[in-house]
């Protein structure tokens, strides 16, 4: 089986942009979930979506956002690029919504560079 | 709050040695799950181990093992026979009830370097 996918892997973006980045799940996998992770603040939860819906969301401002299409494929979206946005971005699947027992698998990032 | 601290921002270890990761964690929960992810350079992260708070034994998987103790709210990981593709960061994460992506904390990494 195919692993999580993610695209971009960079992206170069100046402030006040916005940028789209889609992450493909491991086939069969419904529950899409997305992290912000830096040096600075680490790994951070964004948001998780199940079957078309958002499931959880982390504690972000509004101009992060995301969805996710019937085949289960999600996309997440940062309006208004700020600087501090630079970061790497992971996705991860699972077969179900997250939980202590759900393995979540990671895909490998896409790169943020805000300019 | 919960709070995870890992208190090594880096460490390195020699080829087929042993070395151990420290973690801490702060919380008011009397079952929780705690976790080590590897982060490979350039790669995926992936899940090296779970424990859960109410077991007492410590989990293992292969040559990843955790000293687990519950009163000192230490979560330790430790490598045996090291190899190179052990090289990655370490992050350890704490997930208290009910068990969302938003009830998980991460703490901050280890940079951990295998050495030839």
């Amino acid at each position: 089986k195919a692993g999580v996918t993610q695209t971009p892997r960079y992206l170069i973006k100046t402030r006040g942009q916005q940028v789209t980045l889609s992450c493909s799940p491991i086939s069969g996998h419904r529950s899409v979930s997305w992290y912000q992770q830096t040096p600075g603040q680490g790994l951070q939860f964004l948001f998780e979506y199940f079957s078309e819906t958002q499931r959880n969301k982390g504690n972000f401002p509004g101009r992060f956002s995301g969805r996710q299409f019937s085949n289960s494929r999600s996309e997440m979206n940062v309006s208004t690029l700020e600087l501090g946005d630079s970061a790497l971005y992971l996705c991860a699947s699972s077969l179900a919504p997250r939980t202590h027992q759900e393995t979540q698998y990671f895909g490998p990032g896409t790169r943020l560079l805000v300019l | 709050a919960q709070t995870v601290t890992q208190s090594q921002p880096e460490m390195s270890v020699q080829e087929a040695e042993t070395v151990t990761l420290s973690c801490t964690y702060d919380t008011s929960e009397s079952n929780y799950y705690l976790f080590w992810y590897k982060q490979p350079p350039s790669r995926q992260m992936i899940l090296v181990i779970r424990q859960e708070a109410y077991k007492q034994q410590n989990a293992t998987e292969n040559r990843f093992s955790v000293n687990f103790q519950k009163a000192a709210k230490s979560f330790s990981l430790k490598i045996s026979d090291s190899q190179l593709g052990d090289t990655a960061m370490y992050f350890c994460a704490f997930m208290k009830p009910p068990y969302n992506n938003n009830d998980m904390r991460f703490g901050a990494g280890t940079r951990l370097t295998v050495k030839p």
